[in-house]
C-alpha cells in the first residue's frame, strides 16, 4: 500500500507570512500519461474537505493564487505565499493512482 | 449546481449492519466515478471505497475489503455502501464523494455519522 506522510504535521503562522506543507510518497505517483496523481484537500473546522490543488499544480475553481503545489515523482509541496485567516485548518495530501491514500494532515492555525 | 447527500447513519452494535445512502443531484451521475470517505472522530481522513460509472469496478481499503460492498444505481442517482460485520473501529463521519478521475475529489457530501458501539 502507498504511504503518505506530511510534515510538519501542525503549523502556526502569523498572518501575512508564507507556510509550506511537504507530503513525500513511498511510490512514485507519475502516471504514464505524464500527469502526476497528487492532490491537495483543507478541511476548515466543521467542513467537509475541500479540493484545494489537483494533479500535483493544478489550482481547483475558485482557489486562491496564494496557493501553489510542486514536486515530482515522490517528493511533494503545498506553498501559502501569504497566510490569511481562513487559510485556518488540515491540509491533507492525496494520492490516486494507487488505489487512494491520505497523508496524516496537517494542521495549520494562526498565530 | 452539484448536491451530494448522505443518509443512513445510525448506532449500530459490534457485528451488525447497516446501508448507507447517497443522493446526487446537479450533474450527470452516470458518467462519474463515486467514492466513499470517512473520518473517525477527531481524526484524519481515509478513503474507504470506490466504483466507477457503470458499477462493473470497485476497489476496497484493505480493512473493510470482504464486509463492505459499494454499489450504485444510476437510474435514482444513487449510490450505497453496504457494511457488515461493523467494527468499533469503524465509527465515522462517512462522506460520499464524486471523483472526477484518479482522486480529484471535487465535490462533497456533509457526510452521514455511523457509531458502532455496545
Amino acid at each position: 500500500d502507498v504511504v503518505l506522510t506530511q510534515s510538519p504535521l501542525s503549523l502556526s503562522v502569523t498572518p501575512g507570512q508564507p507556510a509550506s506543507i511537504s507530503c513525500k510518497s513511498s511510490e512514485s505517483l507519475l502516471h504514464t500519461d505524464g500527469k502526476t496523481y497528487l492532490h491537495w484537500y483543507l478541511q476548515r473546522p466543521g467542513q467537509p474537505p475541500q479540493l484545494l490543488m489537483y494533479e500535483l499544480s493544478s489550482r481547483f475553481s475558485g482557489v486562491s493564487d496564494r496557493f501553489s503545489g510542486s514536486g515530482s515523482g515522490t517528493d511533494f509541496t503545498l506553498q501559502i505565499s501569504r497566510v490569511e485567516a481562513e487559510d485556518v485548518g488540515v491540509y491533507y495530501c492525496m494520492q490516486g493512482l494507487h488505489l487512494k491514500t491520505f497523508g496524516q494532515g496537517t494542521k495549520v492555525e494562526i498565530k | 449546481e452539484v448536491h451530494l447527500v448522505e443518509s443512513g447513519g445510525d448506532l449500530v452494535q459490534p457485528g451488525g449492519s447497516l446501508k448507507l445512502s447517497c443522493v446526487a443531484s446537479g450533474f450527470s451521475f452516470s458518467t462519474y466515478w463515486m467514492t466513499w470517505v470517512r473520518q473517525a472522530p477527531g481524526k484524519g481522513l481515509e478513503w474507504v471505497a470506490n466504483i466507477n460509472p457503470d458499477g462493473r469496478q470497485t476497489d476496497y481499503v484493505n480493512s473493510v475489503r470482504g464486509r463492505f460492498t459499494v454499489s450504485r444505481d444510476n437510474a435514482k442517482n444513487s449510490v450505497y455502501l453496504q457494511m457488515n460485520s461493523l467494527r468499533v473501529e469503524d465509527t465515522a463521519l462517512y462522506y460520499c464523494v464524486r471523483d472526477v478521475l484518479f482522486g480529484r475529489f471535487d465535490s462533497w457530501g456533509q457526510g452521514t455519522l455511523v457509531t458502532v458501539s455496545s
